[in-house]
């Protein structure tokens, strides 16, 4: 099956700097790659995705980049600010796999003020 | 409002004492899926459903039990609870599968001693 790697695992920076989280995958299949965010006591909620057909996807302070050749795709948020520190959790599925969905372990992103 | 309904928010249990965690979605989704959420180990998927009347494992079913007799339900039943199911448990729901956006819950935390 599925599996998907992330790092780093906590990530600190301060505000107005800029943040990238990794992710790699095993299956070549998986063409659909969406991207998490939790705040502190609620469930995770859906900030961007990108699909197979495409390399980059903007919106505003958040893009996700995808290299289906080595298999990993990123999570860049510029200008950072205190409520953007959150959990963020990437997954990778395809829409062949029924409904299996893989989550990476999540990375814990602290912005200091 | 469109929402995922999770209930109980908390449980404190005993080894052994058959529970059910409610779901429920208004959103007309067929698709219906539970996770647990582990330090260290990022979103795990427990079990999932496609549409009524169809579930499937996901990567940890062991020890739990799930049905679907109608769309907007989906309760995750624990027969015989034990420590090791101690955990934070998340139910989403999305439009077709996990290749579409899933919405999730507000989380149930469950202990069991």
């Amino acid at each position: 099956g599925e599996n998907v790697e992330q790092h780093p695992s906590t990530l600190s920076v301060q505000e107005g700097d800029s943040a990238v989280i990794k992710c790699t995958y095993s299956d070549s299949a998986s063409n659909y790659f969406p991207w998490y965010k939790q705040e502190l006591g609620k469930g995770p909620q859906l900030i961007i995705d990108i699909r197979s057909n495409v390399g980059e996807k903007k919106d505003q302070r958040i893009a996700v980049t995808l290299n289906k050749t080595a298999k990993h795709f990123s999570l860049h948020i510029t200008e950072t600010q205190p409520e953007d520190s959150a959990v963020y959790f990437c997954a990778a599925t395809f829409n062949t796999n029924a409904g299996k969905s893989t989550f990476g372990d999540g990375t814990t992103l602290t912005v200091k003020p | 409002e469109a929402q995922v309904t999770q209930n109980p928010r908390y449980l404190i249990t005993v080894t052994g004492k058959k529970l059910t965690v409610t779901c429920s979605q208004n959103m007309n989704h067929e698709y219906m899926s539970w996770y647990r959420q582990d330090p260290g180990l990022g979103l795990r998927q427990i079990y999932y459903s496609m549409n009524v009347e169809v579930t499937d494992k996901g990567d940890v079913p062991e020890g739990y039990k799930v049905s679907r007799k109608e769309k907007r339900n989906f309760p995750l039943i624990l027969e015989s609870p034990s420590p090791n199911q101690t955990s934070l448990y998340f139910c989403a729901s999305s439009l077709r599968g996990p290749y579409n956006e899933q919405f999730f819950g507000p989380g149930t935390r469950l202990t069991v001693l």
